[in-house]
């Protein structure tokens, strides 16, 4: 099965702080993805990548940048951290834009 | 922008009862809709996926797509209480432009 391996697995940081989450992945898929869950918001997507050195916005992409540096390392960073940004963060990688998304065990991101 | 709503919000259901669990899509020009699911605590992992009007059935799972309603949905034959979980539908448009846009998800718990 495709491995995704997102670290840390839980941070707790303080408002207006710097976070950086990572997400590496063994799949050698051309795709990866930022999603963040909240109760009541589902699954939304922040940044996406297609391709080293390049990332897209995703629906939700304010207050976020990602890098891309390799195909196998996509990061998310905060640079500002909020109270609003505490959620459930899940990294994913896919194939192709149409096929099946394999998540990382998901980073618990808690700002206070 | 894509609106994903599924419904119900939750279902209880006894061991070995049908489970039918609703999608609906706002943009006609979706392309792939696949069915996720997950566990508490753990990452969401695809089900399975259709692409054309119809059914499709794998195991104890089968999705309905009707396109032409916006409305797919997902129905599990002899429910088990390991298919307790949290099932997100979502839909792709195709390309990697939008990514997978998820619903809010539906809360099973099979009691035996």
């Amino acid at each position: 099965e495709a491995a995704v391996t997102q670290s840390p697995r839980s941070k707790v940081a303080v408002t207006g702080g710097k976070v950086t989450l990572s997400c590496h992945q063994t799949n050698n898929h051309d795709y990866m993805y930022w999603y963040r869950q909240d109760t009541g918001h589902g699954l939304r997507l922040i940044h996406y990548s297609y391709v080293a050195d390049s990332t897209e916005k995703g629906d939700i992409p304010d207050g976020y940048k990602a890098s891309r540096p390799s195909q196998e390392n996509f990061s998310l960073i905060l640079e500002l951290a909020s109270l609003s940004q505490t959620a459930v963060y899940f990294c994913a990688s896919s194939q192709g834009a149409d096929e099946r998304l394999f998540f990382g065990h998901g980073t618990k991101l808690s700002v206070l | 922008q894509q609106n994903v709503q599924q419904s119900p919000e939750s279902l209880i259901v006894p061991e070995g009862a049908r489970t039918s669990l609703n999608c609906t899509f706002s943009d006609s020009a979706s392309q792939y809709f696949w069915w996720y699911r997950q566990h508490s605590g753990k990452a969401p992992k695809a089900l399975m996926s259709i692409f054309s009007n119809g059914e499709k059935e794998e195991g104890r799972f089968t999705i309905h797509l009707n396109k032409a309603s916006l409305h797919f949905s997902l129905h599990i034959r002899d429910s088990q209480p390991s298919d307790s979980a949290l099932y997100l539908c979502a839909v792709s448009m195709g390309n990697y432009a939008q990514g997978l846009t998820f619903g809010l998800g539906t809360r099973v718990s099979v009691f035996p």
